[in-house]
């Protein structure tokens, strides 16, 4: 069964430091998503990406943020310069974008990666 | 204002039991998907269940059914014979079908589950 991987699974990084997290959606699917999750908090969207550019982003996705698809399979999140607070699960979803409303369109999520900023 | 409401922060069960948790969420949107995953303490995100707001019928997927009240925008899940691996939090998530296509899903804070031996 595909599914959608990510790596690093665990990421530790000193602060203001860069890092990419890399994702390998499932191989049809169109829609790409972002989401974070603060230890213990729910999840949260940071941002989608369609037809290579970005379709939403949230108000947490500043400009230290940025998103890349940079060869048709990997989609990457890069943070540019690292906060504490930047510290959290970031989990990649992927979606094949079934455009009929109310059908069935699951996003597929990876396992995550935990980044810990100290 | 807060979409999706889990009043629970906590739940006990006792193994083989059934146990329900709540889901309430707020939308004005006629279309829309409602989404339960399962986190155990390794962290990822499993999907469990979904229904869609046009659906008729209350989904199930194995040990897992949805009780969706629409009128009372209710979305509950309910987990029958519960299992010591059921242990773990539980996410309900929204999906508006009208904020054009982007589908982001929008999350509850989590209700966690633990199951008694």
């Amino acid at each position: 069964e595909p599914e959608v991987t990510q790596t690093p699974s665990h990421q530790v990084t000193q602060m203001g430091q860069e890092v990419i997290l890399r994702c390998v959606p499932i191989s049809n699917h169109l829609y790409f998503y972002w989401y974070r999750q603060i230890l213990g908090q729910k999840v949260e969207f940071l941002v989608s990406f369609y037809n290579n550019e970005i379709s939403e982003k949230s108000e947490i996705f500043d400009d230290q943020f940025s998103v890349e698809r940079p060869d048709g399979s990997n989609f990457t999140l890069k943070i540019r310069s690292t906060k504490l607070e930047d510290s959290a699960m970031y989990f990649c979803a992927s979606r094949r974008n079934l455009i009929l409303a109310g059908v069935f369109d699951e996003q597929f999520f990876g396992p995550g990666t935990r980044l810990t900023v100290l | 204002a807060q979409k999706i409401t889990q009043t629970q922060p906590g739940m006990f069960v006792q193994e083989k039991e059934a146990v329900t948790l709540d889901c309430t969420y707020d939308t004005s949107d006629q279309s829309y998907g409602l989404f339960w995953y399962k986190q155990p303490s390794s962290g990822e995100m499993i999907f469990l269940i979904y229904q869609g707001s046009y659906d008729e019928q209350n989904a199930t997927e194995g040990r897992y059914s949805l009780n969706f009240q629409k009128a009372r925008k209710s979305a509950n899940l309910v987990i029958s014979a519960s299992q010591l691996g059921d242990s773990a939090m539980y996410f309900c998530a929204m999906r508006e079908d009208n904020a054009g296509n982007n589908r982001k899903l929008i999350w509850g804070l989590g209700t966690s589950l633990a199951v008694n031996p």
